[in-house]
């Protein structure tokens, strides 16, 4: 079965600093990949997804992610933080029967 | 396209009482969706339909929960004699078929709180 672990619970970036997102996969196919961002109270929006192609996928308000085989990995990244991202983000990887199945998450605290 | 609508955004309930949530997908999406997230939690998968067949149920769906989607177009969850264990956002999402069918789009979600 598939399963995703974020080992990382909380983390507390500057603005204007950059962020780093850990996310590692299990799953025995080739994975589809996503991550979601969810601020307080409110639903998913999705940030990127990878499918298949160049392993390092852009997503929306400047964010990027790279998957990398070797490592199981598909890390969240972005250059340069704003107070506006500071919310939840989950990373997720989706089966053969297009169930997704979701990682802890990890909050972001973003201090000016 | 208005995304994925839920409705009531927030329930409270006394125990015991019977909620019902509604779900309004992404028009022309013929998959539909329900998760339950907790505090902490990441999303957990309970049920899905193509069109108006449930295909899949997730164990965590005991017989207190019923799903339907009478015409495959919005989704109802009810939960029957609600448990303070229920307490918790009931998130819908919704996709389309086929390659396409690998993006699923939430809603805002419904939170439930039972005292």
């Amino acid at each position: 079965a598939q399963s995703v672990t974020q080992p990382d619970i909380h983390i507390t970036v500057s603005e204007g600093a950059s962020l780093e997102l850990r996310c590692n996969y299990s799953y025995g196919a080739t994975p589809y990949l996503f991550w979601y961002v969810q601020s307080p109270g409110q639903g998913l929006q999705l940030l990127l997804k990878y499918f298949s192609g160049d392993t390092l996928v852009q997503g929306i308000k400047g964010f990027e992610a790279e998957f990398k085989r070797s490592q199981s990995s598909f890390n969240l990244r972005k250059p340069s933080v704003h107070w506006s991202d500071a919310a939840e983000y989950f990373c997720a990887v989706r089966s053969n029967d297009y169930k997704l199945s979701f990682g802890a998450g990890t909050t972001v605290t973003v201090r000016a | 396209d208005t995304g994925v609508s839920q409705d009531p955004r927030h329930k409270i309930t006394k125990r015991g009482q019977n909620v019902t949530f509604r779900c309004d997908p992404i028009s022309e999406h013929n998959r539909l969706y329900w998760y339950r997230q907790t505090l902490g939690q990441g999303p957990e998968f309970l049920t899905y339909f193509q069109n108006e067949a449930q295909l899949e149920k997730s164990r965590l769906l005991s017989d207190r929960f019923s799903a339907e989607r009478p015409k495959g177009s919005f989704s109802t969850l009810e939960i029957q004699r609600t448990e303070q264990g229920d307490s918790a956002m009931y998130l819908c999402a919704s996709s389309l078929g086929g390659l396409e069918g690998n993006t699923i789009y939430f809603g805002e979600g419904s939170w439930l709180t039972v005292v």
